[in-house]
């Protein structure tokens, strides 16, 4: 069954820090994967894109990491901001039929205090 | 400016009434989705269009039917709202290609409560 699976589930972290979240996919044959950040009450917005031949893609203070053998992404955010408190979903594209499915995790809810 | 949009933002009614969600895209695009979402959970499939007058059923199974007449405008109805239709449904367009090998840009949603 193709899954996405991410943890930490939520996290809180201090204004300034730095913070990495995890995700781990089963998706086969593997196309895209995607992370997506998501304010409360808003649609999720495209943060980055990563191809199997890819291995970390960055978007100013996001840097994404991927390693296709184990099936497992990073998102890494440095120097946190209180506009980062937000859901962070992992996205993974199945290449396997001509519809190019979908599969979203549930996401890491991420809170930056000051 | 090219976008999507939806509405309304917050619907809150009772048991039994008609509901239709509106959304419109000024992107250019021809693929369109909507997309059902609870709280904490992961975002599912419920309908999706190619282009006009095409509708297909998503993974999850919905009450809910949708229609393409024009290509920027994908409205959901439900025709008899229950309390477990409760949910944010999410519109979504993308540009050519397969349903996923290009970038879908979501709308704001829709949060949906029914009494």
């Amino acid at each position: 069954k193709n899954q996405v699976e991410q943890s930490p589930q939520s996290l809180i972290i201090l204004e300034g820090k730095n913070c990495t979240l995890q995700c781990n996919y089963t998706v086969s044959p593997f196309s895209n994967l995607r992370w997506y950040k998501q304010d409360t009450g808003r649609g999720p917005v495209s943060l980055t894109i990563m191809t199997f031949s890819e291995n970390t893609k960055s978007n100013g203070r996001y840097t994404a990491t991927l390693d296709a053998d184990t099936k497992q992404s990073s998102l890494h955010i440095t120097a946190s901001q209180l506009s980062d408190s937000a859901s962070y979903i992992c996205v993974v594209i199945d290449r396997g039929s001509t519809l190019g499915r979908l599969y979203f995790g549930r996401g890491t809810q991420l809170t930056v205090w000051p | 400016e090219a976008d999507i949009y939806q509405t309304p933002r917050y619907l809150v009614i009772g048991t039994g009434k008609k509901i239709t969600l509106e959304c419109s895209q000024t992107m250019g695009h021809d693929k369109m989705y909507w997309y059902q979402q609870d709280p904490g959970m992961e975002l599912h499939l419920i309908h999706y269009s190619y282009g006009v007058n095409s509708t297909e059923k998503g993974d999850l199974s919905s009450e809910s039917t949708v229609s393409r007449i024009r290509t920027e405008h994908f409205p959901l109805t439900l025709e008899s709202a229950r309390p477990s239709h409760t949910s944010q449904y999410l519109c979504a367009s993308s540009g050519s290609g397969g349903l996923g090998y290009n970038e879908q840009f979501f709308g704001p949603g829709t949060r949906l409560t029914v009494l």
